[in-house]
């Protein structure tokens, strides 16, 4: 069966730090990827996707990047953190396949930038 | 822009109750998905209806699909306590690849 992991759960950061937020997806091939942030209260802001090694598309500018070294690995960074990128960020995982895209989602890592 | 606007924003019934969500959206569809979020956790998928669908169920959950009002709804028969969770609509736009756009959510709350 298909398992998706996040890491760390939880992470407090000063305001100028480096950012790393890893994801893993096992028991499944060429998984399209996603990252996701999610304000108190309110629903999901695509933030990156991937459908392959190497490809990475931005949804929205601001100062995180993404990669995709690995098939089923997929890393959110920053260089350098803002105050507004505090959130709860959550990963997700979808067939390449086919045309219904129903995502699968990790725990979530909840960011608190200090 | 975000796609999907669920109504109500926040919903509070007591067990056994049933529960009303409703989403619309903007743009033409491929189809649109249900998902739960138990809260401080990740979403987990609950239903998907196709654009040609009209009505789907599964288990407790019932779905409707009007594409003419671009408008779904979910109902909640029977509501238990353990049904309280934020409740998502997304929706695979025509136009939009492998990505899916939610709504801002409904919060339910089953009162025991």
């Amino acid at each position: 069966s298909q398992t998706i992991h996040q890491w760390p759960a939880t992470l407090v950061q000063p305001v100028g730090s480096p950012l790393s937020l890893e994801c893993t997806v096992e028991g499944t091939s060429n998984p399209n990827l996603y990252w996701y942030r999610q304000a108190a209260g309110r629903g999901l802001q695509l933030l990156f996707y991937s459908v392959g090694i190497g490809q990475i598309s931005s949804e929205v500018p601001q100062n995180l990047s993404a990669s995709r070294p690995q098939d089923r690995q997929f890393i959110l960074s920053s260089k350098k953190l803002l105050l507004s990128d505090s959130g709860f960020y959550l990963c997700a995982w979808s067939t390449l396949s086919g045309v219904n895209y129903e995502q699968y989602f990790g725990p979530g890592t909840r960011l608190t930038v200090t | 822009s975000q796609q999907g606007e669920e109504d109500p924003q926040a919903l509070s019934i007591q067990e056994g109750e049933n529960a009303t969500m409703n989403c619309s959206y903007k743009t033409s569809i491929n189809n649109l998905q249900w998902y739960r979020q138990n809260s401080g956790r990740g979403l987990v998928h609950l239903i998907l209806i196709r654009s040609n669908e009209r009505e789907k169920h599964s288990g407790r959950l019932r779905v409707t699909l009007d594409t003419s009002k671009k408008s779904s709804s979910l109902l909640i028969t029977a509501s238990r306590a353990a049904d309280t969770a934020s409740y998502f609509c997304a929706t695979d736009a025509l136009t939009s690849g492998s990505r899916l756009t939610f709504g801002e959510g409904t919060q339910l709350t089953v009162n025991p």
